[in-house]
């Protein structure tokens, strides 16, 4: 069936420090991928997302390319902050209907 | 232009008992999406209405049952309330079925004693 695994958290990194948080696939179909954000308390929040093979999602220094080869979608940011200390979930959504499978997420924190 | 709205925020219900959580979409939205999110089985999906109609519907008992109205708001009604069905419950909303254009509301956190 479709399904996302996730890098298993919790994640801790200094300010500045390069991020990577792997994810990959299993979809029957040719999926769209997502990146989501959830802060504390709050809902999820698009980070970014692709929508065919070798497409690149980036947002706020956030990137991720659509591997359809290695059926991956790895988040990577060049440098975090303290506010991008949050709850990072890979999903995946067949162009079939609005049904996102997601991953199990990965928790962040970023000291200074 | 007014997000996904979701009410009440927060509320706590005791074992057995019933609620209903209301989802208002983004205008123009036709597709309104459920999920429930807890500490030990994460994201999943309830089940999606499109244009007042259930399109698809996830693994969940029967207890949890949801509808649309036909000005696309929609609710979701957990009957017999279990302590394992405290959890936050997302909405999002589309203006199409096709798997774009997807916003979240802020969820409302259900705490059931």
């Amino acid at each position: 069936g479709d399904s996302v695994t996730q890098m298993e958290g919790p994640v801790t990194l200094s300010e500045e420090a390069f991020l990577t948080i792997n994810c990959t696939y299993t979809a029957t179909g040719y999926p769209s991928l997502f990146w989501y954000v959830q802060y504390p308390g709050e809902g999820l929040q698009l980070l970014l997302k692709a929508t065919k093979a070798d497409d690149k999602g980036s947002n706020k220094g956030f990137e991720a390319t659509y591997r359809k080869e290695t059926t991956s979608f790895h988040l990577e940011k060049g440098s975090v902050q303290v506010s991008d200390s949050a709850v990072y979930f890979c999903a995946l959504i067949l162009n079939t209907g609005n049904q996102f499978y997601f991953g199990t997420g990965t928790s962040l924190t970023v000291i200074p | 232009k007014a997000g996904v709205t979701q009410t009440p925020r927060y509320l706590i219900k005791t074992r057995g008992q019933q609620v209903t959580l209301s989802c208002s979409p983004i205008s123009g939205h036709r597709s309104v999406s459920w999920y429930q999110q807890t500490p030990g089985q994460g994201l999943q999906f309830l089940f999606e209405y499109f244009s007042e109609t259930q399109r698809n519907k996830g693994n969940f008992p029967g207890r949890f049952s949801g509808r649309q109205f036909s000005n696309s708001r929609s609710e979701m009604n957990v009957s017999t309330l279990e302590l394992g069905d405290s959890a936050l419950y997302l909405c999002a909303s589309s203006p199409r079925t096709d798997g774009n254009t997807i916003y979240f509301g802020e969820g409302s956190w259900l705490t059931v004693v």
